[in-house]
């Protein structure tokens, strides 16, 4: 069984960069296993990124040029890098899913989430 | 503004029926899987329905998933109050190549 676990909490100053990272245990790890959501304050989910086989890397629309995801075969760990932070729209917990695809790497669904990671973008 | 449009909340008495509808278009709900998720209060994201209509192993069978052409919907029967939470449509899009969301209903137990 899948589980995911994700880096601490983390405070950072607009303009800036935060690096997020999900180890994930229980079972095999390619790079396209992992991909990224983000929830705002008292607002709904929000597709960040992740690696698919069909695309390339696949980003939300509030994240193209901005976003890195990089993954560690040998440590299972996945990684989400957001750039140029923006202290009103960054702030939310992001959470590392592992993807599923079906038939020939069709984007399927998100199972199991991790905990979530808060970064809060402040000055 | 979400792609996938969710009616933002709905009331229930215990033991009753829910409905959550997901409107979306060709290039996501008509051509794609739709996935649900809940997410109670505080806690990450659980899938309850992939594929449109599937039951992961060990969520409830009091949830149920269709679709029809460029809408999806949720139902949870026997409703009970630790149904109390959110839930989400998901989506692949075709011309965004990215999965879409709905913008979230909030399931209140009466």
């Amino acid at each position: 069984q899948v589980q995911l676990v994700q880096s601490g909490a983390e405070v950072k100053k607009p303009g800036s960069s935060v690096r997020v990272s999900c180890k994930s245990s229980g079972g095999t790890f390619t790079e396209y296993d992992i991909g990224w959501v983000r929830q705002a304050p008292g607002q709904g989910l929000e597709w960040v990124g992740g690696l698919t086989p069909k695309f390339g890397l696949s980003y939300g629309q509030n994240f193209r040029d901005r976003v890195t995801i990089t993954a560690d075969e040998s440590t299972t760990t996945a990684y989400m890098e957001l750039s140029s932070l923006r202290s009103e729209g960054d702030t939310a917990v992001y959470y590392c899913a592992r993807v599923i695809f079906y038939g020939s790497g069709n984007f399927g669904w998100l199972d199991p989430w991790g905990p979530g990671t808060l970064v809060t973008v402040s000055s | 503004q979400s792609v996938l449009t969710q009616s933002p909340s709905v009331s229930e008495a215990p033991g009753q029926r829910v409905t959550i509808s997901c409107s979306g278009s060709t290039s996501n709900i008509g051509n794609n899987a739709v996935n649900w998720y809940q997410q109670l209060p505080g806690k990450a994201p659980k899938l309850i329905i992939y594929y449109d209509d599937l039951v992961p192993s060990g969520v409830s069978d009091r949830f149920s998933g269709s679709k029809s052409g460029t809408s999806a919907s949720l139902a949870i029967s026997g409703l009970q109050s630790e149904d109390e939470a959110e839930y989400y449509c998901v989506a692949w899009d075709d011309r965004l190549n990215a999965p879409v969301f709905g913008g979230g209903t909030k399931v209140t137990v009466l």
